[in-house]
């Protein structure tokens, strides 16, 4: 089944700084890839999305790249502020399949 | 609207006892699911229900472990003869359809602790 692996576990910056989390997949018939935001205590929250037939989507100071050959996405949140501060988890989703596949989380603190 | 609701918001109850969790998705979505967040890790996949098809039920760990949907509304996740490792956040998400593809948006999920 699929598999995805996200790096870095975690992630620490300086306010104004880019941040970027990658993740790999196994499946290539996996075709929708969420990136969502997880405050300590908090429900995930959607953040930006992405599906197999766009290579880069972007929304403000948050963008994701889709690389399908090598089946490997990333997460790019430039101008960081320390509201960014939280925990950053990848998704996969199988076409044949409505379920998702996370990743196992990346911890970003932002300083000020 | 209101988004996914989820009850009790948190749970404490003695190892061997049966629990019930309560999830109501968006109004609209036909697409449930239910997924376990143990502490400091991920979210594990349990079940997934596309409006009156037979549920997905590949990611339930066990037979005490099961779920039920009323249509298109409510479900509840009953985990049977709990035990310790049980212990986690249990995630409800909705969507519009089940397709795979969809935006998935969680509830703040029940907080499980056995002892």
């Amino acid at each position: 089944g699929e598999n995805v692996e996200q790096h870095p576990s975690t992630l620490s910056v300086q306010e104004g700084d880019s941040a970027v989390i990658k993740c790999t997949y196994s499946d290539s018939a996996s075709n929708y890839f969420p990136w969502y935001k997880q405050e300590l205590g908090k429900r995930p929250q959607l953040i930006i999305d992405i599906r197999s037939n766009v290579g880069e989507k972007k929304d403000q100071r948050i963008a994701v790249t889709l690389n399908k050959t090598a089946k490997h996405f990333s997460l790019h949140i430039t101008e960081t502020q320390p509201e960014d501060s939280a925990v950053y988890f990848c998704a996969a989703s199988v076409r044949s399949q409505g379920n998702l596949i996370f990743g196992k989380g990346t911890k970003l603190s932002v300083k000020p | 609207g209101a988004g996914v609701s989820q009850s009790p918001s948190n749970k404490v109850t003695e190892k061997g006892k049966d629990v019930e969790l309560r999830c109501d998705p968006i109004s609209g979505h036909t697409a449930l699911y239910w997924y376990r967040q143990r502490l400091g890790q991920g979210l594990e996949f349990l079940i997934y229900f596309q409006g009156n098809s037979a549920p997905d039920k590949s990611g339930l760990p066990s037979d005490r472990f099961s779920a039920e949907r009323t249509g298109e509304s409510v479900s509840t996740l009953t985990i049977q003869r709990t035990q310790q490792e049980d212990s986690a956040v249990y995630l409800c998400a909705s969507s519009v359809t089940g397709s795979s593809n969809q935006p998935q948006h969680f509830g703040d999920g029940t907080r499980l602790s056995i002892l």
